[in-house]
């Protein structure tokens, strides 16, 4: 089962719009990691936060962490067409290595 | 640089049949995960391999099973295939079993079970 929740599901914007994803898990974490995906195809790294971090940015991605709330959220700035995808979170626990535990995801579509 | 290739794209098998579906990994990774990811959700985690041995395993029977090669490609084998089978299946790869270990996805294989 699904160890993470994802905020909104769906999400559709205008170009030049930002796009804030939330993501939620229930049990500690060592690392988190967001990955887009294309229709159909496979996953795409984005970004990984550790548990000790609590901001990161790349290029027009920002994530924050709150290990408190057991909360992450993903913003794009200044969104483009080709950002439509669909976005996940993934929770690295403590104990398992580089498995990953993937959330539901949010379906981006930016509108030109 | 080469990346995660997986073969077949797409695969339709009736029920009860056996799949083997193949992965090749990135150059320089020692790791191979596999997820199943059914429509409109998000992947879940079937097992990991590291330097040819499971070292970590999802809720799936054991119908499911897997190899890992000394050039560090992967099978995932599916035995008495069903219905509930049908969905694509992601192979990653990765540098180690540590954490924070960013995955790299191959385009995965679309398999349908009729």
């Amino acid at each position: 089962s699904q160890q993470g929740e994802e905020d909104p599901q769906a999400l559709s914007i205008q170009e030049g719009e930002n796009a804030t994803m939330n993501c939620s898990y229930k049990t500690s974490i060592n690392n988190l990691q967001w990955y887009r995906q294309n229709s159909g195809r496979g996953l795409v790294h984005l970004i990984l936060i550790r548990s000790n971090e609590r901001e990161k940015h790349s290029g027009r991605l920002r994530v924050t962490l709150d290990t408190s709330k057991k909360s992450s959220s993903l913003l794009i700035t200044a969104s483009r067409a080709a950002d439509t995808a669909s976005y996940f979170c993934a929770r690295g626990g403590e104990t398992s290595g580089s498995r990953l535990t993937f959330g539901e995801g949010t379906q981006l579509t930016v509108n030109p | 640089e080469t990346g995660v290739t997986q073969s077949p794209t797409h695969l339709i098998k009736t029920r009860g049949q056996q799949v083997t579906l193949r992965c090749s990994s990135q150059s320089g990774h020692n790791t191979v995960s596999w997820y199943q990811q059914a429509l409109g959700q998000g992947p879940q985690f079937i097992f990991q391999y590291y330097r040819e041995e499971e070292n970590g395993r999802g809720n799936f029977p054991p119908r499911f099973s897997g190899l890992q090669f000394p050039n560090y490609s992967s099978e995932l084998n599916v035995n008495a295939l069903e219905l509930d089978d049908s969905a694509l299946y992601l192979c990653a790869s990765s540098l180690g079993d540590r954490y924070n270990s960013p995955l790299h996805f191959g385009n995965g294989t679309r398999l349908t079970v009729t």
